[in-house]
């Protein structure tokens, strides 16, 4: 057990850009989820995975944002156009998907996208 | 709508002594799962404690304890004994019961730091 691992942990980019980021989950975890984490702020739920399949989006995730998990391992996501509101800590987690609040969802170190 | 509220931006406690963190909580639901999570400088978010709506023993995890006041939609965390490595931001989260995506509701988060 390695951890959640994210990459890169760093991403400066020009506005209009596109960006696409890894996460890495621990290794037999089927859920993975990813969250949106401003400055001052708590992390916001984006999307979630089970195995490969995507089941939820938040509303937060508008259709500049793509995720991927294609065969139930790690999971990319890509930003479109980025736009500097797109500026953020981008945090992943996975988790063994017990029922309910039993389980344990374990972070990723998160990307910090920073766009200019 | 689930909203989570922390009130304190900020808080400092001498090492060896105790620390409450506040955390209230707005909800329909009638069952849920509660959580703190601690985000320390430039490391991953890990899990403190948790603690299940339907349960009224307030939850405990050596040094971390619990207040939790369902009526008053209230979970506030106690930290005993604060070490120097207890310096982190602190978040309540909320999870729905039975929710699905089992996604957590985040708080704006305590910034702590322990004074030695």
């Amino acid at each position: 057990d390695t951890g959640v691992s994210q990459n890169p942990r760093h991403k400066i980019t020009k506005r209009g850009q596109n960006v696409t980021f890894r996460c890495d989950p621990i290794s037999e975890h089927n859920r993975l989820y990813w969250y949106r984490q401003t400055l001052g702020q708590g992390p916001e739920f984006l999307t979630y995975f089970q195995n490969e399949a995507q089941l939820e989006k938040s509303r937060l995730l508008s259709d500049r944002f793509s995720a991927e998990r294609p065969k139930g391992s790690f999971s990319t996501l890509e930003i479109q156009r980025t736009e500097q509101g797109d500026s953020a800590m981008y945090l992943c987690a996975s988790s063994s998907g017990l029922a309910g609040g039993q389980e344990t969802q374990y972070f990723g170190p998160g990307t910090r996208l920073l766009v200019l | 709508a689930q909203t989570v509220t922390q009130s304190q931006p900020e808080m400092s406690v001498q090492e060896a002594e105790t620390v409450t963190l506040s955390c209230t909580y707005d909800t329909s639901e009638s069952n849920y799962y509660l959580f703190w999570y601690k985000q320390p400088p430039s490391r991953q978010m890990i899990l403190v404690i948790r603690q299940e709506a339907y349960k009224q023993q307030n939850a405990t995890e050596n040094r971390f304890s619990v207040n939790f006041q369902k009526a008053a939609k209230s979970f506030s965390l106690k930290i005993s004994d604060s070490q120097l490595g207890d310096t982190a931001m602190y978040f309540c989260a909320f999870m729905k019961h039975l929710s699905g995506a089992n996604n957590l509701f985040f708080g704006t988060g305590t910034r702590l730091t322990v004074i030695p």
